[in-house]
């Protein structure tokens, strides 16, 4: 069964500060990684999409990695904004269209 | 496009009673996930569609749970009866599926359902 794990769970960082926020995941055989957002109260908005035979992708101040070897992603935002306040959240596509997801990184940037 | 719809946006009923939750699919898009988001569990897959058709419903919590996709541009999610439990946010996503390549799945804004 596939895990996914989101380290760290909160984050506090003034403006400006460029952060990395990590995903994990066990089972290497997966299909792609999608990086949400999700603000209080509302739904999921997608980011980023990585597929599996993809290291990287890049929207503006964000860009992901993913190591498919180690089971490892990571979402690099540039340049942190207070407007970038919200949960961050890792799934793991597998077959079927299946999305795994993991908790959450709760990020907050201090004017 | 408008996006994912979901209906309603808000629901509060009392135990026992039936709900029905309502998605519309962004058009053109041939894949249909329900999700239910809590404190406790996070988000969890209830069920999808490909074309219409439930493929995985493992994630059904109990018979009291169903769903149905009469057409492409809508499904229905219904929970008959409903207990406190159930509360919790319902999130409908929908993608375009094809072959190799999985597509990005777009949210919904959710449905909050509050059963007293």
């Amino acid at each position: 069964k596939q895990e996914v794990t989101q380290i760290p769970a909160a984050l506090s960082v003034p403006e400006g500060e460029n952060l990395v926020l990590n995903c994990s995941f066990t089972d290497s055989a997966i299909y792609n990684l999608q990086w949400f957002r999700q603000d209080p109260g509302k739904g999921l908005t997608s980011l980023l999409l990585i597929q599996s035979s993809q290291r990287e992708q890049t929207s503006g101040r964000l860009n992901a990695s993913l190591d498919k070897s180690s089971g490892r992603s990571t979402l690099y935002i540039a340049a942190s904004q207070p407007g970038d306040s919200a949960t961050y959240l890792c799934a793991v596509g597998t077959s079927g269209s299946r999305l795994t997801f993991g908790e959450g990184t709760q990020l907050t940037v201090n004017p | 496009d408008a996006g994912v719809i979901q209906s309603p946006r808000h629901e509060v009923t009392e135990m026992g009673q039936e709900v029905t939750l309502r998605c519309k699919p962004i058009s053109g898009h041939n894949s249909l996930f329900w999700y239910r988001q809590t404190m406790m569990r996070g988000l969890e897959l209830l069920i999808y569609f490909n074309n219409n058709v439930p493929i995985d419903d493992s994630g059904m919590p109990e018979d009291r749970f169903s769903a149905k996709m009469p057409n492409a541009s809508f499904s229905t999610l219904k929970i008959q009866p409903s207990e406190p439990r159930d509360s919790a946010v319902y999130f409908c996503a929908s993608s375009l599926f094809g072959g190799v390549s999985y597509n990005e799945q777009f949210f919904g804004p959710g449905t909050r359902l509050t059963v007293l």
